[in-house]
């Protein structure tokens, strides 16, 4: 079955670019999906940061729109995410999340990844 | 930019007692953009209902959802050992926005 893997750094400084990759395995990430990046700050709730399609088609949270860009390599069958301008806010697990079906008219993540923790300090 | 609030904030309750989550919306959403996690300390959230009232793959029957509009609930009939975790919802609508989560501990 798909299964999703978050990697990159657990740590980095303020005001630089978080960059991290969720690779996709057990499946195609040019299926009918739509491809998402979550977050939860230590003993917060769950905040959606945006999501792409294989088409490379996205949509982002407005209030972080400015500063996230979200990519997709369908070569390696990986997305990606990048936050530029980050500050201690930005801490958090971080978290990837296949939709549902395209087909199905629902909207719901079926499949998450384990989580990466991503701390912003110097 | 449509807002979940979920209630109670904490839920304690005993095994084998029913538990009861609401969420409500700022605005109505459509049925089948809402739907609730669970979620354990040091786990990823596990999708429980989706479409508002349809359970995935894999969910214990004693899991429902029901509601429409603005009002949603999330039904735990039989409270087992291991549903003790937080709950959320979640919407798409113009954005993708999750409730603030409900804590159901054991009382």
């Amino acid at each position: 079955q798909v299964q999703l893997q978050e990697s990159g750094p657990g740590l980095v400084k303020p005001s630089g670019t978080l960059s991290l990759t969720c690779a996709v395995s057990g499946g195609s990430i040019s299926s009918s999906n739509w491809w998402s990046w979550v977050r939860q700050p230590p003993g917060k709730g769950l905040e959606w940061i945006g999501e792409i399609y294989h088409s490379g088609s996205t949509n982002y949270n407005p209030s972080l729109k400015s500063r996230v860009t979200i990519s997709v390599d369908k070569s390696k069958n990986q997305f990606s995410l990048k936050l530029s301008s980050v500050t201690a806010a930005d801490t958090a697990v971080y978290y990837c999340a296949r939709d549902m079906d395209d087909s199905s008219g629902f909207r719901a993540f079926d499949i998450w990844g384990q989580g990466t923790m991503v701390t912003v300090s110097s | 930019e449509i807002v979940l609030t979920q209630s109670p904030g904490t839920l304690s309750l005993s095994p084998g007692e029913r538990a009861t989550l609401s969420c409500r919306a700022s605005q109505s959403v459509s049925s089948s953009y809402l739907a609730w996690y669970q979620q354990k300390p040091g786990q990823a959230p596990r999708l429980l209902i989706y479409g508002a009232s349809s359970r995935a793959t894999g969910i214990p029957d004693r899991f429902s959802g029901s509601g429409s509009g603005t009002d949603f609930t999330l039904t735990i009939s039989r409270l087992e050992p291991e549903d003790f975790a937080v709950y959320y919802c979640q919407q798409y609508g113009s954005s993708l926005r999750f409730g603030q989560g409900t804590k159901l501990e054991i009382k």
